[in-house]
């Protein structure tokens, strides 16, 4: 069964500095990888999605990389912000059903 | 541009009763989901539709029915509700291809007593 793991479960960091989030999967056979943001009580948004031929993708302060040969993909957020305080989710899919989400890393960034 | 919808926001249930959830989508999507959200558990599939009039069972069908409406809804049904249906519900929709993103309803959260 696919597994999908996120480490670490928490995070506090000081407000600017770079930080990394990862999520590692063992099924290889991987179509797409989908980092979203979740705040308290609200719904999933989308960041960043990488398709299985692509290495990266990069959205502003966000970086998202796949190595599918190790299994892992890492969300990389520079100059953190208050504002980037939420919980991080990474979701690996095989195809229509095949949709298996970590159960994320909660940042916070402190002031 | 709503993008996906969820009704309820909230609801409280008794166990033995019926409800159902509405999702609904603007985005033209072809494909969408039905996922339930409970700690340390993550994400888990329970249902979706990869077209209109196609619905097929995910990871957790068990307890719950579907229809896909028309190409913008779909909707999950609760025929009668348990305390282990306690939850977050999140509806999302993509478009055709399994690699494309997903995008993601507010979500509904219910309590079964």
């Amino acid at each position: 069964k696919q597994e999908v793991t996120q480490i670490p479960a928490a995070l506090s960091v000081p407000e600017g500095e770079n930080l990394v989030l990862n999520c590692s999967f063992t099924d290889s056979a991987i179509y797409n990888l989908q980092w979203f943001r979740q705040d308290p009580g609200k719904g999933l948004t989308s960041l960043l999605l990488i398709q299985s031929s692509q290495r990266e993708q990069t959205s502003g302060r966000l970086n998202a990389s796949l190595d599918k040969s190790s299994g892992r993909s890492t969300l990389y957020i520079a100059a953190s912000q208050p504002g980037d305080s939420a919980t991080y989710l990474c979701a690996w899919s095989g195809g229509y059903q095949k949709v298996t989400f970590g159960t994320g890393t909660k940042l916070q960034v402190i002031p | 541009n709503a993008g996906v919808t969820q009704t309820p926001k909230f609801q409280v249930l008794k166990t033995g009763q019926s409800m159902t959830l509405q999702c609904a989508q603007d985005m033209n999507h072809n494909s969408m989901y039905w996922y339930r959200q409970d700690p340390g558990m993550g994400l888990r599939l329970i249902y979706y539709s990869a077209s209109e009039g196609t619905t097929d069972k995910g990871e957790v069908p068990n307890g719950y029915n579907v229809s896909r409406l028309n190409k913008r809804e779909f909707s999950l049904r609760l025929e009668s509700a348990a305390p282990s249906q306690t939850s977050v519900y999140f509806c999302a929709s993509t478009q055709t291809g399994s690699g494309a993103a997903q995008y993601f309803g507010p979500g509904t959260r219910l309590l079964v007593l």
